[in-house]
Parts: C-alpha cells; structure tokens; sequence
C-alpha cells in the first residue's frame, strides 16, 4: 500500500465538466507535487507546494488549477479539460531537508477526457 | 540535449543474467540521484539512492561518477519480477522556496527478463 493516496484512482469527464483529484500524504512531508505522465514517457512536473505554498507552476494552462487545503492534502480542479490532456496524473510528497530523498508517488487517477 | 538521457531499450535478458543500465545528465550542479521502478500502469517507486561512493542494495548495485555525469545501475542474477521501466532521476528542475531542485524525469529503460 502507498503512503500517498490518491482518489479517484480513474476518472472519465467531458470537455465542458469540472472535476477534482484529491492527493494526501500522512508521513508529515511539507513539499507535495503533481506530475502528468503520458503513456511511454516520464513523468513531468506540473505544480509543486512547499509548506503549503505554491512554489512551482511549470507554464500550465490555467484549466488546471491546484489547491492546498492544509500540509496534508493536495488537490488539482480540473475544467474545460481537452482529450491531449487524457494521462496519468501522480501526486508525490517528500520531506524538506537540505540532501533530497526521494519523491513518495501515489497510485495516480488515470484520466481520459472525452 | 535532453536533460537527464537514457537507453530506451528494451533490454531483454534471460533469468539469471547481469544487466546494467546507464544514463547522464546536463547539470554539473545536481546533488542527488536516484534510480526508480515503473511497472506497467503503476506509479514510480524508490528503488534506490544513489551516493558518491557508490552503493549496494541486495542484487542492485548504483555508481556515480560525478566527473563524467554519469549513473549507472547494475543488476545481477536477473529475476522475472525485475521486469519494468527504470527511471534515472535527478535534481535538476526548477529551485522551489526551499533552495532545493525538483526532480527531473529520465525517459526510462525496459527491462524484460525472460524465462
């Protein structure tokens, strides 16, 4: 089991829907990350929170917007989605030290939009 | 230049045997290296860390050779269940509040061990 949960671990929505994917992490990390992973590719970064702030937005169109409810909880509101933005979506958390250890990844929310 | 470049692969091999996989990265600053699994529509895990001194866990060994920004991952006495993606990982994504780096993505290498 995976100490970062991520619901729902599928979703199907149309173009003109909104929609939410939840993450949350209970092993007190303070930076957590959305990642986007398209089949056969890598992951690639999309959002991180830093102590609950956000820290990163790597040019992401606006129809994805995240929100972080408290150091617990991650979220990504989806709306006016298109089908290029079917993928995997991964949600991670890690500590904040200064030597990085590695990334804890959820079991993702596959995602196709029709 | 990608960033953080990789073999594709696949690699198949038969059980039993040694395979290593190798990648290198652009950035001569990046402090910290990893190797990660992938399996079939499954998330990334941690398999491993990778140190300066190079390091051991079990049948998996990783070096790193900073001078030539290089990682490699060596796996011995190959087992069916080996069989996944690895993906090489580094610090070398844009600097968040914290001073530290995102990590960044390598392509990753198919593995497939075969009976």
């Amino acid at each position: 089991d995976t100490e970062v949960t991520q619901t729902p671990k599928h979703l199907v929505m149309g173009m003109t829907n909104k929609k939410s994917l939840k993450c949350e992490q209970h092993m007190g990390h303070r930076a957590m990350y959305w990642y986007k992973q398209k089949a056969k590719k890598p992951p690639e970064l999309m959002f991180v929170y830093s102590y609950e702030k956000l820290s990163i937005n790597e040019s992401v169109p606006s129809r994805f917007s995240p929100e972080c409810p408290n150091s617990s909880l991650l979220n990504l509101h989806l709306h006016a989605l298109q089908p290029e933005d079917s993928a995997l979506y991964l949600c991670a958390s890690s500590q904040d030290r200064p030597k990085e250890e590695g990334y804890t990844f959820g079991s993702g929310t596959r995602l196709t939009v029709v | 230049r990608k960033e953080v470049e990789q073999d594709p692969g696949p690699f198949n091999v038969p059980e039993g045997a040694t395979v290593a996989f190798n990648c290198t990265y652009s950035n001569s600053a990046s402090q910290s290296f990893f190797w990660y699994r992938q399996d079939c529509r499954k998330e990334p895990k941690l398999l491993m860390s990778v140190y300066s001194s190079g390091n051991e866990d079990g049948r998996f060994t990783a070096q790193l050779n900073r001078a030539s920004q290089y990682i490699s991952l060596l796996i011995r006495d190959s087992k069916l269940s080996d069989s996944a993606t690895y993906l090489c990982v580094v610090n070398m994504g844009p600097v968040m509040d914290t001073g530290r780096r995102a990590l960044t993505f390598g392509s990753g290498t198919r593995l497939q061990v075969q009976p």
